[in-house]
């Protein structure tokens, strides 16, 4: 089975600091991860996923996120925050097909201060 | 493209009323699909899932129940809400295979009165 864990449940930054969101993983298998942005009152958003290939991820809105399978983590990551990034963030890890393999982490709220 | 449509966006319901949130696929067959319930503050919690026409696994105990009549089509029902049915409903759809990511819809927001 697979698990999500992600440190800090609400990270505050000022506007044009570095955004860290963490994220940690365990799975039986090679994982396949996701980031996903949730703004008040809407669905989820898929920012970027980890597959196979290249570790580093560029996702939308200037995020990315890097598998190290070593610290077993995908961290996500922008160099500069834009008040439009305040949001819920979830990690996810997928290893098979089925509904209960595709777990969330329990998010993290970030907000951006001006 | 795909696209999947949820509604209503907004409910407001006695306690004791009947429920019906219905949402749909479009551009896809076969796919996965979720219902998943959001409480203020909190993360997702996964109620239904269906890997296929008529198949729906539980994974919560709870006055609430789905259906998927066709293939693109999945629906969560309840007979009597509850105040504790309140909170933010959200579907979704996936691919076959593991590495496909999930779409989420637009989400209801369900209060109980």
């Amino acid at each position: 089975a697979q698990s999500v864990t992600q440190l800090g449940s609400h990270v505050s930054v000022s506007e044009g600091a570095l955004v860290l969101l963490r994220c940690n993983y365990s799975s039986s298998v090679p994982p396949y991860l996701f980031w996903y942005v949730q703004y008040p009152n809407q669905g989820l958003q898929l920012l970027l996923k980890y597959t196979t290939g290249a570790t580093l991820v560029k996702g939308i809105n200037g995020f990315e996120a890097e598998f190290k399978k070593s610290e077993t983590s995908f961290h996500l990551t922008k160099p500069s925050a834009h008040m439009s990034d305040a949001a819920e963030y979830f990690c996810a890890v997928s290893a098979d097909n089925y509904g209960q393999n595709f777990v969330f982490g329990p998010g993290t709220r970030l907000s951006v201060l001006p | 493209s795909q696209t999947i449509h949820q509604w209503p966006a907004t409910l407001v319901q006695p306690v004791g009323s009947p429920l019906s949130l219905e949402c749909t696929v479009e551009g896809t067959s076969n796919p996965n699909l979720y219902w998943y319930r959001q409480a203020a503050g909190r993360g997702l919690q996964l109620l239904f899932y269906s890997v296929g026409i008529g198949q729906i696994s539980s994974e919560v105990p709870q006055n609430l129940s789905a259906s998927r009549p066709q293939d693109r089509q999945f629906i969560l029902s309840s007979k009597k809400l509850l105040l504790s049915d309140s909170g933010f409903y959200l579907c979704a759809w996936r691919g076959q295979g593991a590495r496909q990511p999930q779409h989420f819809g637009d989400g209801t927001r369900l209060s109980i009165l």
